[in-house]
């Protein structure tokens, strides 16, 4: 079945850091790729998405390469924020799983100023 | 748009009472979803109804049960709560069946203890 595999947390950095959260995934079809965040005492947020192999997803300085070659679709930003600080889950959606989506675990992160 | 709204925010029970999570969306999308967020675990699915008038178990289901009362609203009942479902529990809805429009919408969150 699909799964997502993400790194372990928490990873703790300083201001203007430069961040990698690992995700590595497994899908019988050719699933979208997101990324959702969660700050504190909220519901998740949609970050990016990808929807096809070698497409990039990018938003608030936040990138992500989807990789059919090595599963992989990693977050990245250059510098980060303490406001930046909240966790992050790697998810797949499949057309043949239905739609439904797959969360990894969640990789909290926190920024210090 | 409020998005996807969730009631109440926070609740406790006694082990054995019984509660309704209520949950509705106004962005007109056919899917809706119940999640359960337990610390390490990330999202776990409940239920799911991918239409109106349907419904369908997701991975842990086990002690629950949903109700799709229209297109906007999805509710989630605990017929009699134990400590085990003490959680976070998280309402969303998408729109399926277009390229790329498979995100997902969530509320903020129902934080449940069952004592």
């Amino acid at each position: 079945g699909n799964s997502v595999t993400q790194m372990e947390g928490p990873v703790t950095l300083s201001e203007e850091a430069f961040l990698t959260i690992n995700c590595t995934y497994t899908a019988t079809g050719y699933p979208s790729l997101f990324w959702y965040v969660q700050y504190p005492g909220e519901g998740l947020q949609l970050l990016l998405k990808a929807t096809k192999a070698d497409d990039k997803g990018s938003n608030k300085g936040f990138e992500a390469t989807y990789r059919k070659e090595t599963t992989s679709f990693h977050l990245e930003k250059g510098s980060v924020q303490v406001s930046d600080s909240a966790v992050y889950f790697c998810a797949l959606s499949d057309r043949g799983g239905g739609f439904k989506t797959i969360f990894g675990a969640g990789t909290r992160l926190f920024v210090k100023a | 748009n409020a998005g996807v709204t969730q009631t109440p925010k926070f609740q406790v029970l006694k082990t054995g009472q019984s509660m309704t999570l209520q949950c509705a969306q106004d962005m007109n999308h056919n899917s809706m979803y119940w999640y359960r967020q337990d610390p390490g675990m990330g999202l776990r699915l409940i239920y799911y109804s991918a239409s109106e008038g349907t419904t369908d178990k997701g991975e842990v289901p086990n002690g629950y049960n949903v109700s799709r009362l229209n297109k906007r609203e999805f509710s989630l009942r605990l017929e009699s709560a134990a400590p085990s479902q003490t959680s976070v529990y998280f309402c969303a809805s998408s729109a399926p069946g277009l390229a790329g429009s498979d995100t997902q919408y969530f509320g903020p969150g129902t934080r449940l203890t069952v004592l």
